[in-house]
């Protein structure tokens, strides 16, 4: 079946700049995660949904960045007024219930410029 | 506070070789250990552990948990060039959410 989608894939902002960045979880996945993945590091976590319930946002690094998931399906993380250190793949990943195994999408690299 | 430590950082073998990949951690109420294999894409599921001593094998991969000692292994026998990843080891403790070491990247040559 098909897996976990994001766009875009690349994202190039100027610093300033807001984005949003999309995540469609594996059908039927009611728990979805973002995390953020800077040059040579493991994946951080930022923020995970149960359905359209934002349950833990404590990764979240500024109040500049902000997640939703309106109708428990699709999820958009969007980033306000982009900074440099906003730079680095933003993956999502989705599971059947939330204590079982995640699967990630393909990222979306951010680059600010 | 809760961190995953992977070792070695980078790996450079030959075709046929066999390696193995080392995982320690320190997470509150472990729940589950997991290993992911990381091309330029999504990180790829490869195992699940979260009881001691029980082996858990795919092809030419396997991988075991000690909960005693806190760590884990993965090993890989009879390398191949599309072995050639960064292999990403994660926790998962009172939360839902994964906790990731920085990940060992291997490189295979022909």
């Amino acid at each position: 079946g098909a897996g976990v989608s994001q766009s875009p894939r690349y994202k190039v902002a100027k610093r300033g700049q807001d984005v949003a960045l999309r995540c469609d979880p594996i059908s039927g996945h009611v728990s979805l995660f973002w995390y953020q993945q800077a040059l040579g590091q493991g994946p951080e976590f930022l923020t995970y949904f149960q359905n359209e319930a934002q349950l833990d946002k404590s990764g979240l690094p500024s109040d500049r960045f902000f997640a939703e998931r309106p109708e428990g399906s699709v999820s958009t993380l969007k980033i306000q007024r982009t900074q440099q250190e906003d730079s680095a793949v933003y993956l999502c990943a989705s599971s059947f219930t939330g204590w079982d195994t995640q699967y990630f999408g393909p990222g979306t690299r951010l680059t600010v410029l | 506070e809760d961190k995953v430590v992977q070792s070695p950082l980078s790996l450079v073998v030959h075709e046929g070789d066999t390696v193995t990949l080392n995982c320690s951690y320190e997470v509150t109420n472990f729940r589950s250990l997991l290993w992911y294999k990381q091309e330029k894409k999504a990180p790829t599921f490869l195992f699940m552990l979260t009881s001691s001593g029980i082996e858990k094998k795919s092809g030419r991969l396997s991988s075991i948990l000690d909960k005693k000692e806190l760590f884990s292994i993965l090993n890989i026998t009879a390398t191949q060039t599309g072995d050639s990843a960064i292999y990403l080891c994660a926790v998962g403790g009172a939360t839902n959410k994964l906790i990731f070491g920085t990940g060992t990247l291997l490189a295979v040559q022909p």
